[in-house]
């Protein structure tokens, strides 16, 4: 079955980064893009950003660009989310999510990301 | 960029109402459009996809429909374990995606 795990909740200092990892499983990771959203406390669903696992192609929300890099270890079968410059506003719940008919349908568990000095 | 409004963002009913949620797109989407319930310390669920189709194994108490710019999710007897969040999402611009503000259904 397919199954995407995250690294464990981080807590980070006002301008420093944060690299949440996405480990896949149950498919054939290069076949399927990634998607990912962020949640802070008691708010929307936000979408970040997007990569192609298979040929490596990314896509950012307008919101984070700059901040937001997102990568892929096809060897390993993970993704990661890398976003720099850190603020108290960034606090939230991290999530992967493979896509399927087009839109996010399997869901890591949440990488809680606490920014706070 | 895509705005998706939904409304109401909150609502109180009892176990066996009715509860309609509506999402407007500020552009036509075609039925580029999902629908997630989302419970507390939980990843969201995939309700519905592409405006009305429901997902293998979700209840058939939920619906969806519309096209174009507005669309509802339908639940037509509310039971006790649909009491959460539920949040659309546009991808007509995929891989770009957008949420609606969400709708939390509460319990009168």
């Amino acid at each position: 079955q397919v199954q995407l795990v995250q690294s464990r909740a981080d807590v980070k200092k006002p301008g420093a980064s944060v690299k949440v990892s996405c480990k896949a499983s149950g498919y054939t990771f290069s076949n399927y893009a990634i998607q990912w959203v962020r949640q802070a406390p008691g708010q929307r669903l936000e979408w970040m950003g997007w990569i192609n696992a298979g040929n490596g192609n990314t896509r950012y929300s307008q919101k984070f660009q700059g901040r937001v890099t997102i990568t892929r270890d096809t060897t390993a079968s993970t993704a990661y989310m890398e976003l720099s410059s850190l603020r108290s506003e960034d606090t939230a719940v991290y999530y992967c999510a493979r896509v399927y008919s087009g839109v996010p349908y399997y869901w890591g568990q949440g990488t809680l990301v606490t920014v706070s000095s | 960029d895509i705005q998706m409004t939904q409304s109401p963002s909150s609502l109180s009913a009892s176990v066996g109402d009715r509860v309609t949620i509506t999402c407007r797109a500020s552009q036509g989407i075609r039925d580029d459009l999902a629908w997630y319930q989302q419970k507390p310390g939980k990843a969201p669920k995939r309700l519905i996809y592409a405006a009305s189709n429901l997902e293998s194994g979700v209840p058939s108490r939920f619906s969806g429909s519309g096209s174009g710019t507005e669309f509802t999710l339908t639940i037509s007897s509310l039971q006790p374990e649909d009491f959460a969040t539920y949040y659309c999402l546009q991808h007509n611009t995929y891989p770009l995606l957008t949420f609606g503000g969400g709708t939390k259904v509460e319990i009168k």
